[in-house]
């Protein structure tokens, strides 16, 4: 079956622009997560939503960064008037509810 | 949150050696997980483990989870090239949930 997608793959923007970036999370799995890779460096949990639930984002940088799931499936990470030090690979993964997660490719964001 | 700390932070290595790095956590985990990132994908699940002193193979891949629950070990036998990529540990992210903390990863280098 189609593992988790990711859109855009690379995005371009500059300094204090808003971005979306979009994740399509395995088919039936409840849970899904972001997290930020910085160059060179290990993940960064962001943000987690269960089922139903309200997220968890107790892992966001900033009240720039937002995140909704839309029908508990699609995800949208906003983040508004974007920084430079905000360029990083963005990961989505999704799970059924489990720590064993399934990541997607990321969207690798640089900010101008 | 937790801090994981993987060494080492990067090996070459000859094609056919086998491969040892390991993981160390500030506090106790639960579950450890093992995953693998080439270059502009996703990280990939390798391993979990979810017992203490637990020994878990996938292939010519073997993972200990350590018996005082703060370290995890993982060994390659027999590398090849398609082994080259990053290795990152995780675990749970606060202890609660089942969000991610990972390492800063083992970046591994065959020499053909």
């Amino acid at each position: 079956g189609a593992g988790v997608s990711q859109s855009p793959s690379n995005k371009v923007t500059e300094k204090g622009k808003d971005v979306e970036l979009r994740c399509d999370p395995i088919s039936g799995h409840t849970a899904l997560y972001w997290y930020r890779q910085s160059l060179g460096q290990g993940l960064e949990f962001l943000i987690y939503f269960q089922g139903n639930s309200a997220p968890d984002k107790s892992g966001l940088p900033s009240d720039r960064f937002s995140a909704e799931r839309t029908g508990g499936s699609v995800s949208t990470l906003t983040i508004q008037r974007t920084q430079q030090e905000d360029s990083a690979v963005y990961l989505c993964a999704s799970s059924f509810g489990r720590i064993e997660q399934f990541f997607g490719p990321g969207t690798r964001l640089t900010v101008l | 949150g937790q801090q994981l700390n993987q060494s080492p932070q990067s090996m070459f290595i000859q094609e056919g050696e086998d491969v040892s790095m390991n993981c160390t956590s500030s506090s106790i985990f639960n579950t450890w997980l093992w995953y693998k990132q080439d270059p502009g994908e996703g990280p990939v699940l390798l391993i979990a483990l979810y017992k203490a002193g637990e020994l878990t193979s996938n292939g010519r891949l073997t993972a200990q989870f350590g018996i005082t629950r703060k370290d995890s070990f993982l060994n390659i036998s027999a590398s090849i090239p398609s082994d080259v990529g990053i290795y990152f540990c995780a675990g749970p992210y606060n202890n609660a949930g089942n969000m991610l903390t990972f390492g800063g990863g083992t970046r591994l280098m065959v020499k053909p």
